[in-house]
């Protein structure tokens, strides 16, 4: 069986800020991990996602994380963030590519401020 | 290129109710997957449909079920509805399994259904 724990429910940030969204994970198997995007009224929107090697994961709008086997932990972070990051933001894992069933945590709300 | 379309986008339905929700997948993609999202909560998986039969099942009672059209697109049946079924279910479509290992899954705006 799979979780996702993402430790924070809301996170502040003053725009230009830096800011981090933190995910631990569990699993009995290889892991792929995923990080999602909300806007109020959407569906999901894939940010980024680790499926093998490099550790450090680009994804779109300049966000950006790391996966750490060792402290099953995939944290999202982002230099300097904008109004329009302001969202809700899911963790997911997968025992696959992700084309079967997504495990996600509960997400965390940025709300960025001016 | 038409992403991934619900419908309707909001329904309002009574406790024993019957309701059922529509998706189109992506363009190109056969595989289609339902979620359920309680308020505040993260999407839990309710079932894959691919080839016209549901391959993968998450923690959901029976009166969830499901159907796949020949022409990709998919339908969720909820039966003998509940407060607690109160939520936005989403579909999400990708391309066929063992092709194309990066494809990523493809989320639809979701269905608004509220249970009185």
């Amino acid at each position: 069986a799979q979780s996702v724990t993402q430790l924070d429910s809301q996170v502040p940030v003053f725009e230009e800020a830096p800011v981090e969204l933190r995910c631990n994970y569990s699993s009995s198997v290889s892991v792929y991990l995923f990080w999602y995007v909300q806007y109020p009224n959407q569906g999901l929107q894939l940010l980024l996602k680790y499926l093998s090697g490099s550790t450090l994961v680009k994804g779109i709008n300049g966000f950006e994380a790391e996966f750490n086997k060792s402290q099953t932990s995939f944290h999202l972070r982002k230099p300097s963030v904008h109004i329009s990051d302001t969202a809700e933001y899911f963790c997911a894992v997968s025992g696959d590519t992700g084309r079967r069933a997504l495990t996600f945590g509960s997400g965390t709300r940025l709300q960025v401020q001016p | 290129d038409a992403g991934v379309t619900q419908s309707p986008t909001h329904l309002i339905k009574t406790r024993g109710q019957q309701v059922t929700l529509r998706c189109s997948p992506k363009s190109g993609h056969d595989t289609v997957s339902w979620y359920q999202q309680a308020l505040g909560q993260g999407p839990q998986f309710i079932f894959q449909y691919y080839e016209e039969e549901e391959r993968q099942r998450g923690n959901f009672p029976d009166r969830f079920s499901g159907h796949q059209f020949p022409n990709y697109s998919s339908e969720l049946n909820v039966n003998a509805l509940l407060l607690g079924d109160s939520a936005l279910y989403l579909c999400a479509s990708s391309a066929r399994q063992g092709a194309n290992l990066n494809s990523p899954l493809h989320f639809g705006n979701g269905t608004r259904l509220t249970v009185t």
